[in-house]
């Protein structure tokens, strides 16, 4: 099955500068990337995602990478503010139909610190 | 956008007793669901995938006998954790897919504390 590995599990950063959070997975066959963002006690909440199709996606301060070669993908978030800080969750999901499961990373605690 | 509504947002249970969680999907129809149960400070994990009108598939090492699944409407699927024990307590969340473009939406979360 698909395995999916976060790094780093804990991120900490200056107001203002970026944060850069990479994911490797293991299916070749996966081909939809979403990033979750998850604040104490809630569910995880989609902030962007790729589909395999698409090398780049940009959503304001977020952005997203992703290189099927390598099977790599990576979240970056520019002008960090304090109300970012929370755990993203990076996933991986095959297929275009309601039952394929998405495999999650081990999560980044984002920290920002102003 | 896609909504999936899930009740209670916490409980405590006596050990011994039986929880039900409520899975809703209120704008769309969700043929298939997702349960997670995610430790504090970990990842989620899947527990089993709920399937309208068909028996529920289980992850290995999960009991399928202690956590009774029913997905009866392509609206609602129920998560029963029968005969709590302490080490049950944990965040349950559940998911669904949505059309047209196939994202995953997820519920509010369940705190269970088992004592």
């Amino acid at each position: 099955g698909e395995n999916v590995e976060q790094h780093p599990s804990t991120l900490s950063v200056q107001e203002g500068d970026s944060a850069v959070i990479k994911c490797t997975y293991s299916d070749s066959a996966s081909n939809y990337f979403p990033w979750y963002k998850q604040e104490l006690g809630k569910g995880p909440q989609l902030i962007i995602d790729i589909r395999s199709n698409v090398g780049e996606k940009k959503d304001q301060r977020i952005a997203v990478t992703l290189n099927k070669t390598a099977k790599h993908f990576s979240l970056h978030i520019t002008e960090t503010q304090p109300e970012d800080s929370a755990v993203y969750f990076c996933a991986a999901s095959t297929g275009n139909n309601a039952g394929n499961m998405l495999t999650f990373g081990g999560g980044t605690r984002l920290m920002v610190k102003p | 956008g896609a909504v999936v509504s899930q009740h209670p947002s916490r409980v405590i249970c006596k050990s011994g007793t039986s929880v039900k969680i409520e899975c809703r999907s209120l704008d769309f129809q969700a043929t298939t669901m997702f349960w997670y149960r995610q430790f504090p400070k970990q990842s989620l994990m899947l527990m089993a995938t709920s399937n309208e009108g068909s028996k529920a598939t289980y992850e290995q090492g999960v009991e399928k006998d202690k956590f009774l699944i029913n997905h009866a409407s392509l609206t609602l699927s129920t998560l029963t954790v029968t005969s709590a024990h302490p080490e049950d307590s944990s965040f349950y969340i559940c998911s669904a897919r949505t059309a047209p473009n196939y994202g995953y939406t997820f519920g509010s979360g369940t705190r269970l504390t088992v004592v």
